[in-house]
């Protein structure tokens, strides 16, 4: 079946550090994209979606870019702050069928002044 | 802004009661999902429903069942509960029964079992 990697399970920066968050999925159809966001206490918040090779989908700073042939969609952010600190999941969604989204296991960043 | 409301915030009971969890948005969509988190953060579906539809229900237990009176509450009973239902659900909705629509999350609740 279909299935999200993200490789950081915890990432610990100081501010201003870059941010580099890797995901990587397995679909057998053109999924779209996402990348979502848990603060504490709080459900996850969508932050962006791309839907076809080569999309960049940005907000907040953050930025990935739908790259169909090495099967990735790494989030970045250039410069974070301690308000970063959260969960953040990549998903993904089939094109067809309503199936809910499919997440990734999450990776906690921790932003220290 | 809040607009996928959740109660109770907390819940916590003993194993084989019934509970029941509530969900409702106020955001006029036509889908409406269960997510459950566990304690390491890991997040899958349970239900989703379209239009009072079950559109998708993944292999999850007999015991967990979903009730929809309309297209903008979406509850979650759980018949008799055990040690490993332990965990944060989350109720979403999003505006179509398509997995590229965004998806709009309730604070969850966390139910602790006993």
């Amino acid at each position: 079946g279909d299935s999200v990697t993200q490789t950081e399970g915890q990432v610990a920066l100081s501010e201003e550090d870059f941010l580099t968050i890797h995901c990587n999925y397995s679909a057998s159809g053109y999924p779209a994209l996402f990348w979502y966001v848990q603060y504490p206490g709080e459900g996850p918040q969508f932050l962006f979606r791309a839907s076809r090779d080569k999309e960049k989908g940005s907000s907040r700073g953050f930025e990935a870019t739908y790259d169909k042939g090495t099967t990735s969609f790494h989030l970045r952010k250039a410069s974070v702050q301690e308000s970063d600190s959260a969960v953040y999941y990549c998903a993904l969604g089939e094109r067809q069928g309503g199936r809910a989204l499919i997440f990734g296991t999450g990776t906690t960043v921790s932003v220290s002044p | 802004e809040t607009a996928v409301f959740q109660t109770p915030n907390y819940h916590v009971t003993q194993v084989g009661n019934e509970v029941s969890f509530n969900c409702k948005q106020t955001l006029g969509h036509d889908t409406m999902y269960w997510y459950k988190q566990d304690s390491k953060k890991l997040l899958k579906i349970m239900f989703s429903y379209n239009n009072k539809q079950l559109i998708v229900n993944e292999t999850v237990p007999r015991r967990f069942s979903p009730q929809s009176s309309d297209k903008a509450h979406l509850n979650l009973r759980i018949k008799s509960v055990e040690p490993e239902d332990s965990a944060v659900y989350l109720c979403a909705s999003s505006k179509a029964g398509t997995s590229y629509a965004e998806q709009f999350f309730g604070p969850g609740t966390r139910l602790t079992v006993l």
